[in-house]
């Protein structure tokens, strides 16, 4: 089936450790994406990728890094700089700009990270 | 940078009950979309609407741009239809799309 896989489901962190969590498409996307969700709030952007070997920084980009090597991989690592990471973690693509007629954003299913 | 901003945040509604969702954004975007969360943390568009009227069964969107805002109608609702909706709006750069999502409005339908 076609979509975006996102490992683990569930992570637990200690205080000082890196995480990366792992994000997987097979939809032939060019632009992929990572957002951060607290409890009752709405998404922010942490980073995008428009093309492979090219990413930007979103709104929250502090203490997160990224790399995009290979068109259907986008990991996004947590990084101990980062100092309240415990949240709920959505992988995205698209393929190309959502304001083009037939463009549109897929989501995967979440990663959930706790710091222990 | 823009601000979007949901009405109401909590809505209780019986099932069969007809509801109305609001989104303000603070500035011209170049679309807008609804997404519905469910429990288990699944997002899913239901709509694309930079302006104008859409259409998907049980659901329609309104977006009015010059006005800045948009609404998401709910008509005969069902307990599957329970969950978050958010709005976000389109802030398009190169290649990629910069969503900006508003806070969601918290959907329980009962029995």
């Amino acid at each position: 089936d076609g979509g975006i896989t996102q490992s683990p489901k569930y992570l637990f962190r200690k205080e000082g450790q890196n995480v990366t969590l792992s994000c997987e498409q097979n939809l032939n996307h060019d632009a992929m994406y990572w957002y951060r969700q607290d409890p009752g709030q709405g998404l922010r952007l942490i980073y995008y990728s428009q093309i492979v070997n090219d990413f930007q920084k979103g709104d929250i980009a502090e203490g997160y890094s990224v790399s995009r090597e290979k068109k259907e991989s986008f990991p996004l690592t947590v990084t101990s700089a980062q100092k309240n990471p415990t949240a709920f973690y959505l992988c995205a693509s698209s393929n190309g700009r959502l304001v083009d007629s037939g463009n549109t954003i897929y989501f995967g299913e979440g990663s959930w990270l706790t710091v222990v | 940078g823009i601000q979007v901003e949901q009405s109401p945040p909590d809505l209780i509604l019986q099932e069969g009950a007809n509801s109305t969702l609001r989104c303000n954004f603070s500035d011209s975007v170049n679309n807008l979309q609804w997404f519905h969360q469910n429990p288990w943390g699944q997002l899913i568009n239901l709509f694309y609407i930079p302006s104008g009227t859409k259409q998907n069964g049980r659901l329609s969107a309104t977006t009015v741009a010059t006005e800045r805002y948009s609404l998401l109608y709910i008509s005969s609702s069902q307990t599957t239809d329970s969950g978050v909706y958010f709005c976000a709006v389109d802030v398009t750069t190169g290649t990629a799309s910069k969503l900006t999502f508003g806070t969601g409005t918290r959907l329980q339908v009962t029995l």
